[in-house]
C-alpha cells in the first residue's frame, strides 16, 4: 500500500511560484503519480500526473526525482482562486484501485 | 455539462432511515468508483465497479452498505439503517480503464449527507 505523506497546510502569495513535495517511499514500480485539487463541498479535481522525470501542463509541473520516492507540485504564479486542499495519489489504478489513498492532503492558502 | 453528476447534492435523515443515491458517470467510462469524506480528511476508498462488475469493496463498506451499477451505466450507493457516523460526503468518480492506462478518475460534486 503506497502511504504518502505531504505537509499539513502551506501559505503563499499571490503571483509566487508555489512547491508541495509529497513523501511516497514505498511506491512500486507500477505505481503511477497524480495530483488533486479540492475545494470546498466540490469533488477533488485532476491536476497532473507523472511516471517519472518532469510532467508540465497548462496548469501546473511534476517533478519527480529518479528515485520516485518523492515528488513535487508546481504551481506557478498562484491566484486568490488556487486556494484549496491539493491530494497527492500514489498507485496504478488499473490494477489497484482500492489500494491507493489520498492522505489528509496540504491546504494551500494564497493571500493576497 | 458531460461530467460526472451525483443526485442528491444535500440528503437529511433521521438515525435509522434508508437512503440511496445516485451517480451518472461519463458516458465513455466503464470504472465508476465511491468514496467517502468526512471533514478535513481525504477521500476513503469505498468501492468500484468495471462495467457491471464490483471488482473491489473497502472494509470500510459495512454490510449496511450496499451499491450496485446495473448494465454498467449508473450507479446507485444504498445505506440501510443509517448511524450518525455516516454523516459525510459521498463521491463518486469515473474513468476509462484500458491498455496502460493509468486510470485517471473524474469526480463528480458529491452527495453531502447528514445523519440527525
Amino acid at each position: 500500500l503506497a502511504k504518502t505523506t505531504q505537509p499539513i497546510s502551506m501559505d503563499s502569495y499571490e503571483g509566487q511560484e508555489v512547491n508541495i513535495t509529497c513523501s511516497h517511499n514505498n511506491i512500486a514500480t507500477n505505481d503511477y503519480i497524480t495530483w488533486y485539487q479540492q475545494f470546498p463541498s466540490q469533488g477533488p479535481r485532476f491536476i497532473i500526473q507523472g511516471y517519472k522525470t518532469k510532467v508540465t501542463n497548462e496548469v501546473a509541473s511534476l517533478f519527480i526525482p529518479a528515485d520516485r520516492k518523492s515528488s513535487t507540485l508546481s504551481l506557478p504564479r498562484v491566484s486568490l482562486s488556487d486556494t484549496a486542499v491539493y491530494y497527492c495519489l500514489v498507485g496504478f489504478m488499473n490494477t489497484n484501485a482500492g489500494k491507493s489513498t489520498f492522505g489528509d492532503g496540504t491546504t494551500l492558502t494564497v493571500k493576497p | 455539462d458531460t461530467g460526472v453528476s451525483q443526485d442528491p447534492r444535500h440528503k437529511i435523515t433521521k438515525r435509522g432511515q434508508n437512503v440511496t443515491f445516485r451517480c451518472d458517470p461519463i458516458s465513455e467510462h466503464n470504472r465508476l468508483y465511491w468514496y467517502r469524506q468526512t471533514l478535513g480528511q481525504g477521500p476513503e476508498f469505498l468501492t468500484y465497479f468495471q462495467n457491471e462488475a464490483q471488482l473491489e469493496k473497502s472494509r470500510l463498506l459495512s454490510d449496511r452498505f450496499s451499491a450496485e451499477r446495473p448494465k454498467g451505466s449508473f450507479s446507485t450507493l444504498e445505506i440501510q439503517r443509517t448511524e450518525q457516523g455516516d454523516s459525510a460526503m459521498y463521491l463518486c468518480a469515473s474513468s476509462a480503464s484500458g491498455g496502460i492506462s493509468t486510470d485517471t478518475q473524474y469526480f463528480g460534486p458529491g452527495t453531502r449527507l447528514t445523519v440527525l
